[in-house]
């Protein structure tokens, strides 16, 4: 697809239960990230992948957060022992580097994934 | 530590109506602004950046360093405006996502009345 395709759009977990979602970026960009975006907040920077390696988790909110891009396209963000306080939209966005030919800075988005915990 | 600040959660226009959203940030440095713009049902999107200097369905930004300020501004509001707008801000390894990420605003929603 043309587009950042997130997977699933909507989950519903119990509180304790692990999710898993994914993110197919943009064919060819290189750097990766997620955000958080709780109902009515901005979103916040989650974690970056620049290819397979993850530069910075700093927005991480606890070790339950884990997430990967092993072969440097698709990557999941992993939720453990969800919580209330997880219910929110992950994004996932994908660009360019900056620096190589084409950047224009603009991150495209998913759809975003939304995550209820009961 | 970089910061963006929306004031208005909600704005409400007549059609035809100027609108303004505000923008201000704290950064240390030169940073790249931008406007992300969620319409209902539809994924986050960039609307326009400061560096292109561009009008993007008649709507303009302008960075003033000075008051750190982006607000975004239209002349004349159309029903179509009405949506999420979010401001960002790129600034240095310390925004979240090294030099590419992007530090956002809580969001105005602006609502364009008939």
């Amino acid at each position: 697809g043309a587009g950042v395709s997130q997977s699933p759009r909507y989950k519903v977990a119990k509180r304790g239960q692990d999710v898993a979602l994914r993110c197919d970026p943009i064919s060819g960009h290189v750097s990766l990230f997620w955000y958080q975006q709780a109902l009515g907040q901005g979103p916040e920077f989650l974690t970056y992948f620049q290819n397979e390696a993850q530069l910075d988790k700093s927005g991480l909110p606890s070790d339950r957060f884990f997430a990967e891009r092993p072969e440097g396209s698709v990557s999941t963000l992993k939720i453990q022992r969800t919580q209330q306080e997880d219910s929110a939209v992950y994004l996932c966005a994908s660009s360019k580097r900056s620096g190589l030919a084409g950047y224009t800075g603009e991150l495209f988005f998913g759809e975003g994934s939304r995550l209820t915990v009961l | 530590a970089q910061r963006v600040t929306q004031p208005e959660k909600l704005l409400s226009v007549f059609k035809g109506a100027p609108v303004e959203l505000k923008c201000n940030y704290s950064y240390s440095g030169s940073p790249e602004l931008f406007w992300y713009v969620q319409y209902s049902r539809q994924r986050l999107q960039l609307l326009l950046r400061h560096i292109s200097r561009e009008s993007i369905k008649g709507f303009t930004a302008d960075l003033n360093k000075g008051e750190t300020s982006f607000h975004l501004k239209k002349p004349f509001a159309q029903e179509e405006d009405s949506a999420m707008y979010y401001c960002a801000l790129r600034g240095g390894p310390y925004s979240g996502g090294g030099a590419d990420g992007l530090t956002f605003g809580k969001g105005t929603h602006l609502i364009i009345q008939p």
